[in-house]
C-alpha cells in the first residue's frame, strides 16, 4: 500500500528566506508521480509541482522546486524567498502510474505541513 | 483556460437527507476524482470517473455514489446523511486516469450536516 509521511505538523519561515517542508514515501509500484499541493484557509487546493519517478531533473516551478532523492524515497520541497502569501497547509502526495490511460488511480496524501510565514 | 467548477460552494443539510455535489472538469480532461476533508481522517479518496466509468473506488459506504457524463462532468450523491458526512468535498480533474499527469482541483463543496 502507498504511504506518505510528512513529519513536520507546522513550520515557521521568515519572510524572504527559504524553507524545506519534508516528504517521505512508501511504494511497491516503479512507476509512479509525486504532486505537492497548498491548501489556504479559504480551502481550495492549488498545484504547486508535480514530479515523476523517472523523471531525471528535479521539477521547478518559478519558486518552488521539489528535491526528489528516489533511493531514500524522499521528495522535498523548496520554497525560495518566501512571501506572506505563503503561509498556508502543504500536502504532499503521490500516485500511481499505471499502465494504460485508463489504469484507474488515485492520490495518497499526507497529513500536511502547516507553514507560517513571518514579515 | 477555465479551472475545475465546483457547485454549490456550501450546503447544510439535515441528517437522513440526501445531497447531490456537482464538478465540471478542466476542458479536455476525461478523469474526474473524489476526495473527502475532514479534521479528523484527513484527505480521502472517494472515487474516480474516466470516460463515464467508475475506474478506481475508496473505502467508503454505499451511501456515496457517483457518475460521469458523457462530458466529462461528474456529480457525487450521498444519500441518508449522518453527521460524520460533515466535510470538504474536492473534485478534482486529469487528463488521464493515471499518475503521470497533473491532478487539478477545485475549489470545494463545504457540507455542513446538522
Amino acid at each position: 500500500a502507498q504511504k506518505i509521511t510528512q513529519t513536520q505538523p507546522g513550520m515557521f519561515v521568515q519572510e524572504k528566506e527559504a524553507v524545506t517542508l519534508d516528504c517521505t514515501y512508501d511504494t511497491s509500484d516503479p512507476s509512479y508521480g509525486l504532486f505537492w499541493y497548498k491548501q489556504p484557509s479559504s480551502g481550495e487546493m492549488i498545484f504547486l509541482i508535480y514530479q515523476g519517478s523517472y523523471d531525471q531533473q528535479n521539477a521547478t516551478e518559478g519558486r518552488y522546486s521539489l528535491n526528489f532523492q528516489k533511493a531514500r524515497k524522499s521528495a522535498n520541497l523548496v520554497i525560495s524567498a518566501s512571501q506572506l502569501g505563503d503561509s498556508a497547509m502543504y500536502f504532499c502526495a503521490m500516485r500511481e502510474r499505471g499502465l494504460r490511460e485508463t489504469s484507474g488511480s488515485r492520490l495518497t496524501f499526507g497529513e500536511g505541513t502547516q507553514l507560517t510565514v513571518n514579515p | 483556460k477555465a479551472g475545475v467548477t465546483q457547485t454549490p460552494r456550501y450546503l447544510i443539510k439535515t441528517r437522513g437527507q440526501q445531497v447531490t455535489l456537482s464538478c465540471s472538469p478542466i476542458s479536455g480532461h476525461r478523469s474526474v476524482s473524489w476526495y473527502q476533508q475532514t479534521p479528523g481522517q484527513g484527505l480521502q479518496f472517494l472515487f474516480e470517473y474516466f470516460s463515464e466509468t467508475q475506474r478506481n473506488k475508496g473505502n467508503f459506504p454505499g451511501r456515496f455514489s457517483g457518475r460521469q457524463f458523457s462530458n466529462s462532468r461528474s456529480e457525487m450523491n450521498v444519500s441518508t446523511l449522518e453527521l460524520g458526512d460533515s466535510a470538504l468535498y474536492l473534485c478534482a480533474s486529469s487528463f488521464a486516469s493515471t499518475g503521470g499527469y497533473e491532478q487539478y482541483f477545485g475549489p470545494g463543496t463545504r457540507l455542513t450536516v446538522t
